[in-house]
């Protein structure tokens, strides 16, 4: 099993460009979700899906997009990049969230935007 | 609204000393509780959970009690190693919820 695989593992962008982040998990889990990670707040939730065909916004979506067109996939797409979306984002998986069930997180992707 | 704060760091501990990283949570249900740990240029790992209260989460000679009176889950080790250091994280999710909640994060470094 690759778990949860993340590409790119860098990316510099420049302000107004659009990008998009890939997410990938091969343990057939049903939700997935994006966090940033900033100094001083922690991971935040940005979107998150509980099955194909199904996502649903977290804390900070504004300027994100995501799909889930599979139960593998779930990229973000960054529209139009602004300085604030420097961070680095990780996604995450898991069977279940009933239970305790727990997260898979990604090597995590760094994103800086000028 | 569902939260949890966690003490702030950065915490630096000599080899052997005793560690006790503190989280409290303010949650709408009945939440689970969970200990992740993120060592440098790494994604976040699970260390602990519980999922009811007075459960205690142990692992890797980590532990972490599920106290619903206090709404606390605080972290202890009893001989933290340099190995040890990293950032941990504390977080929930209700257990009729769908969004895992995260603090802030506390940075942990340990010095031989």
């Amino acid at each position: 099993n690759a778990g949860v695989t993340q590409t790119p593992k860098f990316q510099v962008l420049k302000t107004g460009q659009s990008m998009t982040l890939q997410c990938a998990q091969d343990m057939n889990h049903e939700y997935m979700s994006w966090y940033r990670q900033d100094p001083g707040m922690g991971l935040r939730l940005i979107h998150y899906s509980v099955g194909a065909g199904i996502t649903d916004q977290g804390e900070v979506p504004n300027g994100y997009n995501v799909s889930r067109s599979t139960t593998e996939d779930f990229p973000l797409r960054l529209l139009s990049a602004a300085p604030s979306q420097t961070s680095v984002y990780f996604c995450a998986s898991s069977y279940e969230l009933a239970g305790g069930a727990e997260q898979f997180f990604g090597p995590g992707t760094r994103l800086t935007v000028l | 609204g569902d939260s949890v704060t966690q003490m702030e760091g950065p915490v630096t501990l000599s080899e052997e000393a005793f560690l006790t990283i503190n989280c409290t949570y303010t949650a709408t249900g009945y939440p689970s509780l969970f200990w992740y740990v993120q060592y440098p240029g790494e994604g976040l790992q699970l260390l602990l959970k519980a999922t009811k209260a007075d459960d205690k989460g142990s692992n890797k000679g980590f532990e972490a009690t599920y106290r619903k009176e206090t709404t606390s889950f605080h972290l202890e080790k009893g001989s933290v190693q340099v190995s040890d250091s990293a950032v941990y994280f504390c977080a929930l999710i209700l257990n009729t919820g769908n969004q895992f909640y995260f603090g802030t994060g506390t940075s942990l470094t340990v010095i031989p």
